[in-house]
């Protein structure tokens, strides 16, 4: 129940093209949904993040759409760019009490120029 | 500012060779965490501290000890490397309290290699 399930394991996406990741998770107490973004060599760094009690959150090129019926979200990179190359991780916490964060196993995005 | 440092940023170990990993955070933090990092697997918690002076185990801690040091840093211990202990080593930190800032902040990590 504490699991993140994401695909696809990896993505190949032309310049300017949409790149979409999907998460699924089973715990309901989840109340807060970040996506971290991994450059080679680099620790993850928050990319964008939601709660449960909006559909959607949009920051630029990137938004969340969060479906809390189905226990499903995504992230949506609109007009994505070679520097977009990297690897993301969807994850899930309880905001109350120990407030670990259970991450997805991560998607490698190759964007091609 | 130099957020979360982790040391070393690479490790060759033996089997059996014991070994601390360092980490400090300067941003005055209350918790922080250590995950693990595998192909395939994602981000796995191995030991986890939501304030100075309290530890507690998360997904995969056998083999690991910690030591939250003090409010700055946060230190994992394996007593007797083993190959499957080959990984990288991420460190994190988050301002904290219950119901706090939500945003975790990583260390570069330390890639390890048990022989």
């Amino acid at each position: 129940q504490q699991q993140v399930k994401q695909s696809p394991q990896s993505l190949i996406v032309q310049k300017g093209g949409i790149s979409i990741i999907n998460c699924a998770y089973e715990n309901t107490a989840f109340d807060y949904f970040p996506w971290y973004q991994q450059f080679p060599g680099k620790g993850p760094a928050l990319l964008i993040a939601i709660r449960p009690d909006v559909s959607e959150k949009k920051e630029g090129r990137f938004t969340i759409s969060f479906n809390k019926s189905a226990k499903q979200f995504s992230l949506h990179i609109m007009d994505s760019q070679p520097g977009d190359s990297a690897t993301y991780f969807c994850a899930a916490t309880v905001t109350s009490g120990t407030y670990k964060y259970i991450f997805g196993t991560g998607t490698r995005l190759k964007v091609l120029a | 500012n130099a957020g979360v440092t982790q040391t070393p940023k690479f490790q060759v170990l033996k089997t059996g060779q014991s070994m601390t990993l360092q980490c400090a955070q300067d941003m005055n933090h209350n918790s922080m965490y250590w995950y693990r990092q595998d192909p395939g697997m994602g981000l796995r918690l191995i030991y986890y501290s939501a304030s100075e002076g309290t530890t507690d185990k998360g997904e995969v801690p056998n083999g690991y000890n910690v030591s939250r040091l003090n409010k700055r840093e946060f230190s994992l211990r394996l007593e007797s490397a083993a190959p499957s202990q080959t990984s990288v080593y991420f460190c994190a930190s988050r301002p904290g309290g219950v119901r706090g800032n939500t945003e975790a902040f990583f260390g570069q990590g330390t890639r390890l290699t048990v022989v």
